[in-house]
């Protein structure tokens, strides 16, 4: 799987946009991107996937540079319960769900 | 709808002692099976995963093993424990191979 690397921390006030970015410039053309979420003390959540379209669900949207060498995950309206440790991984789809976990981004929402 | 729970939740053990983690899904049927440590401050990483009934595969080696006795139940075990296994472990599972996993409230193990 390709390497990851995010911003080890972020602040984001609360009801404004969190904006989180992850580069993966070694993607290959049959991984995915994927994002998960760590609230303290608690195991990690799907938060969304995507290839190369932007993906949005009712947690968050995901953009995927043209050039698929970045992303962003976008929290449209951060709550306090949003803060968390925020993981992006990349893996070829049906490759298995050996997912490998970096450090991620710890992102607080501040009041 | 599928859950899963691991348990216990908090254990504290002494260095040498034995250890079993058990883990168990409901509302599915041949789940794939995995079994994560996440050390203090530290991201996740991978210590077993399982496709099917005494199927059990290995990420890193340790004092640590893993059986999956039935087909929606994961169990981690250690004969003897050492200071380096204390951590937060999670069990998860994922319905197929699509990236999508699905975490138990995690255990924490704390070796005095």
């Amino acid at each position: 799987d390709a390497k990851t690397t995010q911003p080890p921390s972020m602040d984001c006030a609360e009801g404004r946009a969190a904006n989180l970015p992850c580069n993966h410039s070694t993607i290959s053309g049959n991984e995915y991107v994927y994002w998960y979420r760590q609230i303290h003390s608690q195991g990690p959540q799907y938060i969304i996937h995507g290839l190369k379209n932007n993906e949005t669900n009712e947690m968050a949207s995901l953009i995927i540079t043209e050039d698929r060498k970045s992303s962003t995950l976008i929290l449209p309206h951060a709550t306090l319960r949003d803060t968390a440790v925020y993981y992006c991984i990349v893996r070829a789809f049906n490759a298995g769900n050996m997912l490998t976990f970096g450090g991620g981004t710890r992102l607080m929402v501040k009041p | 709808s599928q859950t899963i729970h691991q348990w216990p939740a908090t254990l504290v053990q002494p260095v040498g002692s034995p250890l079993s983690l058990e883990c168990t899904v409901e509302g599915t049927s041949n789940p794939n099976l995995y079994w994560y440590r996440q050390a203090a401050g530290r991201g996740l990483q991978l210590l077993f995963y399982s496709v099917g009934i005494g199927q059990i595969s290995s990420e890193v080696p340790q004092n640590l093993s893993a059986s999956r006795p039935q087909d929606r139940q994961f169990i981690l075990s250690s004969k003897k424990l050492l200071l380096s296994d204390s951590g937060f472990y999670l069990c998860a599972w994922s319905r197929d191979n699509t990236g999508e996993l699905f975490f138990g409230e995690g255990s924490r193990l704390t070796v005095l």
